[in-house]
């Protein structure tokens, strides 16, 4: 079975902390995908990763990828509410012919 | 502006009622996608159209219809809908319908009553 999975589904944290969210995913891929989603609004794309090994850092956040454990992670350093946000991680798969398989995301609640 | 926008924002509809939504994108994309979130569910893709071919569907029941007659439009028709398919409906976009960033309107929030 084709499975995304991401962890934890709902973090409540303070400002100024660090934390991780995990993605894990159950076959072969060759692209991951990191979306953010504020309450009522749009998916935005936040990180594309091509290969294994790839890191990428974009102001508090960064996300790398280990294809042979099938895991990316997103990590959020030193936390402010503005990144308040549903985080969603998506893989496009070689067997559901690249269609992308999506984790059902990850409410990160940030208090002042 | 996310370069995908979608009309209506906020749908209320009767089950006998015949509704659409429309998405359209500014982007050049070839490709265009319908997506459903319900609320605790992963987001769930319906209908994939590249170069305004339908490619995918993936076993959405016949209630919802799509529709794309460029490859900037895309609609999805409503007709006796179920309390169930409440959602918010997401229109996307790509540069390509394999391997690619999606790029995603706004939604439409669905209330079927």
């Amino acid at each position: 079975e084709l499975k995304v999975e991401q962890n934890p589904l709902f973090l409540s944290m303070q400002e100024g902390k660090n934390y991780t969210i995990y993605c894990n995913y159950s076959t072969t891929s060759d692209r991951l995908y990191w979306y953010r989603q504020d309450p009522g609004k749009s998916l935005e794309s936040l990180f594309v990763l091509l290969s294994n090994g790839a890191v990428k850092q974009e102001g508090r956040l960064m996300a790398s990828l280990d294809t042979k454990a099938r895991l990316s992670t997103l990590h959020i350093t030193a936390a402010v509410h503005d990144l308040s946000a549903t985080y969603f991680c998506a893989v496009d798969m070689r067997d559901s012919n690249y269609q992308l398989i999506w984790g059902a995301g990850t409410k990160l609640i940030i208090k002042p | 502006e996310t370069g995908v926008t979608q009309t209506p924002r906020h749908l209320v509809m009767g089950m006998t009622n015949k509704k659409s939504l429309k998405c359209e994108q500014h982007l050049g994309h070839n490709a265009m996608y319908w997506y459903k979130q319900s609320a605790k569910k992963p987001l769930e893709l319906m209908f994939v159209y590249s170069l305004e071919e339908r490619v995918e569907n993936n076993s959405v029941p016949s209630r919802f219809s799509p529709e794309c007659p460029n490859s900037s439009h895309l609609f999805l028709h409503l007709h006796t809908l179920q309390p169930e398919d409440s959602a918010l409906y997401l229109c996307a976009s790509s540069q390509e319908w394999q391997g690619v960033e999606a790029f995603f309107g706004q939604g439409t929030r669905l209330t079927v009553v």
